[in-house]
């Protein structure tokens, strides 16, 4: 089946620390690979995507790697700041097993000034 | 801004009284809608995925004579949760696709006590 193990939070960092939010995932066939963001009060919204393997998503100085070898699509940052605290969520959809996404836990970040 | 509105944000509601979720796309149509539902410390799993004009189709384990979900519209997406008991405190969220992507709602935090 379907899913998607996010590393757990919370996490709180000092503004311009380095961020790493581990995602991996199992799925058959090849999914595309997302993180949504969501800011406090808000939906979510779309960060970055990656389609097939080897692609880099990147969005507002993310980035995160679809890497088909390890199942895994690590979300990075190399300087946070305070606007960045959110819930991060990374999410799966598989074209095999229809159009619902597949989503990890969701890891609260926190920065401070 | 946002494209689904997802209201209310937050409810508390008595033991044993319905509560209704509203979804609605804002500029556009959305053929289908999905709800999902988040425990503490849990992924976003998927409860429905709704269809306008037709009935939902519910993911298994979830009981559709609780979950009362009504696509009257292109626009709007309806979750009721019936008869509401504190083990259905939880997140909501719903999704509306669009023709390339998905957007979300903001989420209902829903306290039964």
């Amino acid at each position: 089946g379907n899913s998607v193990t996010q590393m757990e939070g919370p996490v709180t960092l000092s503004e311009e620390a380095f961020l790493t939010i581990n995602c991996t995932y199992t799925a058959t066939g090849y999914p595309s690979l997302f993180w949504y963001v969501q800011y406090p009060g808000e939906g979510l919204q779309l960060l970055l995507k990656a389609t097939k393997a080897d692609d880099k998503g990147s969005n507002k100085g993310f980035e995160a790697t679809y890497r088909k070898e390890t199942t895994s699509f690590h979300l990075e940052k190399g300087s946070v700041q305070v606007s960045d605290s959110a819930v991060y969520f990374c999410a799966l959809i598989n074209p095999d097993t229809g159009n619902q996404f597949y989503f990890g836990t969701g890891t609260s970040l926190t920065v401070i000034p | 801004g946002a494209v689904v509105s997802q209201h209310p944000s937050r409810v508390i509601c008595k033991s044993g009284t319905s509560v209704k979720i509203e979804c609605r796309s804002l500029d556009f149509q959305a053929t289908t809608m999905f709800w999902y539902r988040q425990f503490p410390k849990q992924s976003l799993m998927l409860m429905a995925t709704s269809n306008e004009g037709s009935k939902a189709t519910y993911e298994q384990g979830v009981e559709k004579d609780k979950f009362l979900i009504n696509h009257a519209s292109l626009t709007l997406s309806t979750l009721t949760v019936t008869s509401a008991h504190p083990e259905d405190s939880s997140f909501y969220i719903c999704s509306a696709r669009g023709k390339r992507r998905a957007f979300f709602g903001q989420g209902t935090r829903l306290t039964v006590v």
